[in-house]
């Protein structure tokens, strides 16, 4: 059974500062895997979507990088802005018939 | 998302009656899918879709049932509501773009 684990739970940086998440999964023969963020008792967003063949995606300030040999991925934020807090999810998928998630990181940052 | 629509945004039921949430895409995804979300459990797969009339369950099917008549509504239907059942229930779809996912419905079961 595929896991996916995200660390630290929670984060709190001062707003400026450039900050890494991360996420790690146990099986490696993953279709892809995408980012997410979820501001409170609100739905999920896409920020970045990383398939299998590829090592990282850009969009703004966000970098998300993919090791599948190592069963991790990396999401950057550079920059960061108070606007940036909210929880971030990854989600790895074998296809199209489950996407599994991690427990999320819940990031604030501080002003 | 404007490509998918989830309905109702909340409700509020009794124990034992029966309960249909309604997922809309105007994407014309094949896929499409129905988790939970549950403080301390994440984002858990009910059931999925991957064509009219074709769908499978997920992790925590139980007490849940699926219709899909049209490529773009997908029905989840709560046959009798339990209290376990209270959560905020997501639909999504699957394409080139990854998933995306409705705003969701927020159930309560009393």
């Amino acid at each position: 059974k595929q896991e996916v684990t995200q660390i630290p739970a929670a984060l709190s940086v001062p707003e400026g500062e450039n900050l890494v998440l991360n996420c790690s999964f146990t099986d490696s023969a993953i279709y892809n895997l995408q980012w997410f963020r979820q501001d409170p008792g609100k739905g999920l967003t896409s920020l970045l979507l990383i398939q299998s063949s590829q090592r990282e995606q850009t969009s703004g300030r966000l970098n998300a990088s993919l090791d599948k040999s190592s069963g991790r991925s990396t999401l950057y934020i550079a920059a960061s802005q108070p606007g940036d807090s909210a929880t971030y999810l990854c989600a790895v998928s074998f296809g199209n018939e489950k996407l599994t998630f991690g427990t999320g990181t819940r990031l604030t940052i501080i002003p | 998302d404007a490509g998918i629509t989830q309905s109702p945004r909340h409700k509020v039921t009794e124990t034992g009656t029966p309960v249909t949430l309604r997922c809309h895409q105007t994407e014309n995804h094949r896929y499409m899918y129905w988790y939970r979300q549950d403080p301390g459990h994440g984002l858990r797969l009910i059931h999925y879709s991957y064509g009219v009339k074709d769908t499978d369950k997920g992790e925590v099917s139980d007490g849940y049932s699926v219709s899909r008549s049209k490529t773009e509504d997908f029905l989840l239907t709560l046959e009798s509501a339990t209290s376990s059942q209270t959560s905020v229930y997501f639909c999504a779809i699957s394409g080139g773009r990854g998933y995306t996912f409705g705003s969701g419905t927020r159930l309560t079961v009393v």
